[in-house]
Order: structure tokens, then C-alpha cells, then sequence
């Protein structure tokens, strides 16, 4: 299936760097999000970007596409101990549907 | 707004029980989305609704899943009869328009324990 895989799986950082995770994905999408989960909770929309668009910003969130190697990032500037949670990315596919990933676990420590 | 509601948000139960799980979308969203999170396989989508019509079905495991949409307002995901291999957190998600052109909105989510 069309599903987006994480890299890395899990990330261990201290307060005041920066966190990258990667996405890569397999076939053509329209658009691709990001989504955190802190533990116990539900997921939270972080941002989308759509396939035309190349990089897309959003307070400490920077987030590349690139279709050619259809890869995704997703990297959290000056982190914090509130950054700790997993992200994931998810791709569409025809219909309505979103396909998530299986996430990456990032744990800020302070 | 209060946000996507599902209830109960912890279910005990033993096999070979019936199990509902119920969901509350967000006023105004077109779509729902019922998920199912483990540590093995991610979270799935199992079923979505459009205007309360189930579109896709197709990420349900089996007979033993059933998921209604009565009004705009309430959907129910049921398994009977419960098994162990069932124990999971499910989510209820809704959003205004598309999932794949909107942003999705999710519930506490419902974990579920089967003895």
C-alpha cells in the first residue's frame, strides 16, 4: 500500500537542538501531512503541504517535499521538552483516505 | 467547539463479548474516519463515512467489525464478538472536507482491552 515510512524510528535530543525526521513514500500523492501524538492522546494536525510545493513553514516546523526522490521532512527548530512525542506523516491515495506511517518517536530531554 | 468526542475512553471486556465504541464528530464535518492504533501495525484506517454513507470499508478486519453513522452527528464502530487480538486504541477522526485535502481531527481515542 501506499504508505509513508518514518526515519528514524526514534530520536533522542536535548532541549535547544534540532530534531529532523524524514518521511519517504512510494507512489504519486496530491499532498502529504505531518501529525504528533503525545502519549495517550489523539493526533494533531502539524501542517500540510501539497505535491506543487516545495518547502512550507510554520512557527518552529520546517517542512521540505521532494517529489523526485518522494521524500518528506519534517524539522523542529530549538526544541523542547514539550516537543516530545511521536510524528508521523500520511499521503493520500485515491478517494479520500489518508495512509500514516508507523512514526517517529522523538523524546526532548531537558 | 468541543472537538471530536468518543466514548468510553478505556474498555475492559472479555472475549467473546460485544464491544461499542461510539464517536462524536466535530458540527459540520462532512467526513469521519474510524482508526485502529498497535504497536505492530501502525495505525489502520478501517472505515470512512461521507454525509453518513460509508465510502471505504475496506480496512475492516473482518465480519466481526460493523460501523454505523445514523445522523451527522454519531457513529458507532461494533465488534462481536470480541477477541483478544482485537485490543487496541481506536480513533474517531473528522474533518470539514477530504481527509487527503484537509486537515483531520482526532479523538482521545477508545483503548480496548480483551481478556
Amino acid at each position: 500500500s501506499q504508505q509513508g515510512e518514518e526515519d528514524p524510528q526514534a530520536l533522542s535530543i536535548q532541549e535547544g537542538e534540532n530534531a529532523t525526521m524524514n518521511c519517504s513514500y512510494k507512489t504519486s500523492i496530491n499532498n502529504l501531512q505531518w501529525y504528533r501524538q503525545n502519549s495517550g492522546r489523539g493526533l494533531v494536525h502539524l501542517i500540510l503541504i501539497r505535491s506543487n510545493e516545495r518547502e512550507k513553514h510554520s512557527g518552529r516546523l520546517r517542512v521540505t517535499l521532494d517529489t523526485s526522490k518522494k521524500s518528506s521532512s519534517l524539522l523542529i527548530t530549538a526544541s523542547r521538552a514539550a516537543d516530545t512525542a511521536s510524528y508521523f506523516c500520511a499521503t493520500d491515495q485515491a478517494g479520500t483516505a489518508l495512509i500514516f506511517g508507523k512514526g517517529t518517536t522523538l523524546s526532548v530531554s531537558s | 467547539d468541543a472537538g471530536v468526542i468518543q466514548s468510553p475512553r478505556h474498555e475492559v471486556t472479555e472475549m467473546g463479548q460485544e464491544v461499542t465504541l461510539r464517536c462524536k464528530p466535530i458540527s459540520g464535518h462532512d467526513y469521519l474516519f474510524w482508526y485502529r492504533q498497535t504497536m505492530m501495525r501502525g495505525l489502520e484506517l478501517l472505515i470512512y463515512f461521507n454525509n453518513n454513507v460509508p465510502i471505504d470499508d475496506s480496512g475492516m478486519p473482518e465480519d466481526r467489525f460493523s460501523a454505523k453513522m445514523p445522523n451527522a452527528s454519531f457513529s458507532t464502530l461494533k465488534i462481536q464478538p470480541s477477541e483478544p487480538r482485537d485490543s487496541a486504541v481506536y480513533f474517531c477522526a473528522s474533518s470539514l472536507a477530504g481527509g487527503n485535502t484537509d486537515t483531520q481531527y482526532f479523538g482521545p481515542g477508545t483503548r480496548l482491552t480483551v481478556l
